[in-house]
């Protein structure tokens, strides 16, 4: 069976310092993954996606960036956190190749906060 | 690009009671519709979709309907209990297609009362 998994679980950092998030995915093989971001009582904006290593597609322009290297992991990066950043952070995979009814499957999240 | 508003963001219905979120969508391109419940704490998880060659899709006491003239479609929960208790999201893509990505609405806080 497939599983996802996030760390780290929950993380406060101060304003400035720099971000990795790591995603990884058991049990399936070229997945799509994404990176979705929620703020507090919010919906889900999705950050990045990627059909492939290192394949990353940005929906919003902001000061993260998202890494693949290698095919089931996946990584969310920012050299210099703001305020703005703290949120729920997702990742999530689907399988591959994309064809718009792919179900996706959700990981348990990183609640970042941003002093 | 796809736009899914959808309504109330928070809901509070007896238990045994009915409960009824709305989605609109604005791409009349979008043609698969999934409805994820995000628990306290945890990533959302796809309890039921439909795609836009059915009007209606029920499971158990969960059921979606979809009116694809009006671009809007909503999930009915009948005889609501107290697991029911979450926050919804209702969503949409383009099945079949290369191109798209699943675009979510902004989520509904259902609480259900005792």
């Amino acid at each position: 069976s497939q599983t996802i998994h996030q760390w780290p679980a929950t993380l406060v950092q101060p304003v400035g310092s720099p971000l990795s998030l790591e995603c990884t995915v058991e049990g399936t093989s070229n997945p799509n993954l994404y990176w979705y971001r929620q703020a507090a009582g919010r919906g889900l904006q999705l950050l990045f996606y990627s059909v492939g290593i290192g394949q990353i597609s940005s929906e919003v322009p902001q000061n993260l960036s998202a890494s693949r290297p290698q095919d089931r992991q996946f990584i969310l990066s920012s050299k210099k956190l703001l305020l703005s950043d703290s949120g729920f952070y997702l990742c999530a995979w689907s399988a591959g190749p994309w064809n718009g009814y792919n179900e996706q499957f959700f990981g348990p999240g990183t609640r970042l906060t941003v002093l | 690009g796809e736009n899914v508003e959808q309504h109330p963001s928070t809901l509070s219905v007896q238990e045994g009671d009915s409960a009824v979120i709305k989605c609109t969508y604005s791409d009349s391109a979008s043609n698969y519709f999934p409805w994820y419940k995000q628990e306290l704490g945890k990533g959302p998880q796809l309890i039921i979709d439909i795609r836009s060659n059915v009007g209606e899709k029920k499971d158990q006491r969960i059921a979606v309907t979809l009116n694809k003239t009006a671009k809007h479609f909503s999930l009915h929960i009948t005889e609501t209990q107290p697991e029911d208790s979450a926050v919804y999201f209702c969503a949409a893509s383009q099945g079949g297609s290369s191109a798209s990505k699943i675009i979510f609405g902004s989520g509904t806080r259902l609480s259900i009362r005792p």
